[in-house]
């Protein structure tokens, strides 16, 4: 089973800010990577797949890269909606899933 | 519109079955792999399950397999999750999804409480 581990746990900043995430795969998915933003009380919404393509709708701020093991997800200006957890998730041996621990973005 | 509504959660004792279904509408249902994703309280995102468009493949997570059975009826748009031998880990929001490049169309979820 391919491990997805996200860091940090936690990220305290400030709206305006640009932040990054951190997800890494204990072995390659190639590019067969997704993210996801929750909001309280609220289901998923997917930002990303196929590492770096945005979803439709998706604000340009929001921005993936990566391959392999290593990924990041990129907000160039936080905005006040950003506040959420941020989930990384592999489909590389589709069609079994696992989704990263998360990463919860607080207002600093 | 696309809308996922998800129903059949409530509350059930250990050992005890529950049937989730999920109405899929504004969409191609017959065309798509189908999902089941659970999140329990305060934690993250589980994939449960999957269906082929026909119904013909299916896959669980090791957890569940034997006792969760994923299933779809293609001329009524509807997604089935039946339960079985449930458990208190499987107490979680039961959220079903379109599977295509990751799950790119959310329902709002159904919850499910396992307790004595």
């Amino acid at each position: 089973e391919i491990v997805m581990t996200q860091s940090p746990a936690t990220l305290s900043v400030s709206p305006g800010e640009r932040v990054t995430l951190s997800c890494r795969a204990s072995q390659s998915v190639s590019s067969n990577l997704a993210w996801y933003q929750q909001k309280p009380g609220q289901a998923p919404r997917v930002l990303i797949y196929g590492a770096s393509t945005r979803a439709t709708g998706v604000p340009a701020r929001f921005s993936g890269s990566g391959s392999g093991t290593e990924f990041t997800l990129t907000i160039s200006s936080l905005q006040s909606e950003d506040f959420a957890v941020y989930y990384c998730q592999h489909y590389n041996n589709w069609p079994a899933y696992t989704f990263g621990q998360g990463t919860k973005l607080d207002i600093k | 519109e696309v809308q996922l509504v998800e129903s059949g959660g409530g509350l059930v004792q250990p050992g005890g079955s529950l049937r989730l279904s999920c109405a899929v509408s504004g969409l191609s249902f017959s065309n798509f792999w189908m999902t089941w994703v659970r999140q329990a309280p305060g934690k993250g995102l589980e994939w449960v399950a999957n269906i082929r468009q026909d119904g013909g493949e299916k896959h669980y997570v090791d957890s569940v397999k034997g006792r969760f059975t994923i299933s779809r009826d293609n001329a009524k748009n509807s997604l089935e999750l039946q339960m079985d031998s449930l458990t208190d880990d499987d107490t979680a929001v039961y959220y079903c999804t379109r599977d295509l490049l990751g799950m790119d169309i959310w329902g709002q979820g159904t919850t499910v409480t396992v307790s004595s």
